[in-house]
């Protein structure tokens, strides 16, 4: 079955760029059914999603983290990309990677990104 | 951006009993786009609920949502030991948000 999971440093220090991979396998990220976005939860606390994109490279991004993000697709390889640029402390959290044709039905199992000097 | 509150914050009952949680929209819901997911400590969510009251394939019937417009519900008909959990609402319009949560703990 549809698997995803994410990859990248544990650590990232402050005014740096956060960089996370999310592998999908079990199926195509280039399926028409589907979008694939990036959710976050600090430590202790809520979800927030970042943004999403569709295999053919349109994506869409949370008002609030726009000017720092960046979603991006390859399709030879099944993954796609988050970049979070002029990361702080607020940015620590478990990232998620997920797919969605309506809610987010499929997830990854979330990895830890802290940001600290 | 819609903004979604959830209540209560925490729900204390025993294993069989029923449980209600709510979710209320700051502005109407298009289309019904609200789903609730379950999230138990150190996993990431599951999804339970979309379109409102649509159950996810493998989700138990004891699982139903319901509502329209800016107020929708979770209940879980019988809680199951595995049930307690904190669970989220969330709306797929854009942007998407997440509510607070309500955790479901044991009485």
């Amino acid at each position: 079955q549809l698997q995803l999971q994410e990859s990248g440093p544990g650590l990232v220090k402050p005014s740096e760029t956060l960089s996370l991979t999310c592998t999908v396998s079990g199926g195509s990220i280039s399926s028409s059914s589907y979008y694939w976005g990036w959710i976050r939860q600090p430590p202790g606390k809520g979800l927030e999603w970042i943004g999403s994109i569709y295999y053919s490279g349109s994506t869409y991004y949370n008002p609030s983290l726009k000017s720092r993000v960046t979603i991006s697709v390859d399709t030879s390889k099944n993954q796609f990309s988050l970049k979070l640029s002029s990361v702080t402390a607020a940015d620590t959290a478990v990232y998620y990677c997920a797919r969605s044709r309506e809610a987010f039905d499929i997830w990854g199992q979330g990895t830890m990104v802290t940001v600290s000097s | 951006e819609i903004v979604l509150t959830q209540s209560p914050g925490t729900l204390s009952l025993s294993p069989g009993e029923r449980a209600t949680l709510s979710c209320r929209a700051s502005q109407s819901v298009s289309s019904s786009y609200l789903a609730w997911y379950q999230q138990k400590p150190g996993q990431a969510p599951r999804l339970l609920i979309y379109g409102a009251s649509s159950r996810a394939t493998g989700i138990p019937d004891r699982f139903s949502g319901s509502g329209s417009g800016t107020d929708f519900t979770l209940t879980i008909s019988r809680l199951e030991p595995e049930d307690f959990a904190v669970y989220y609402c969330q709306q797929y319009g854009s942007p998407f948000t997440f509510g607070p949560g309500t955790k479901v703990d044991i009485k």
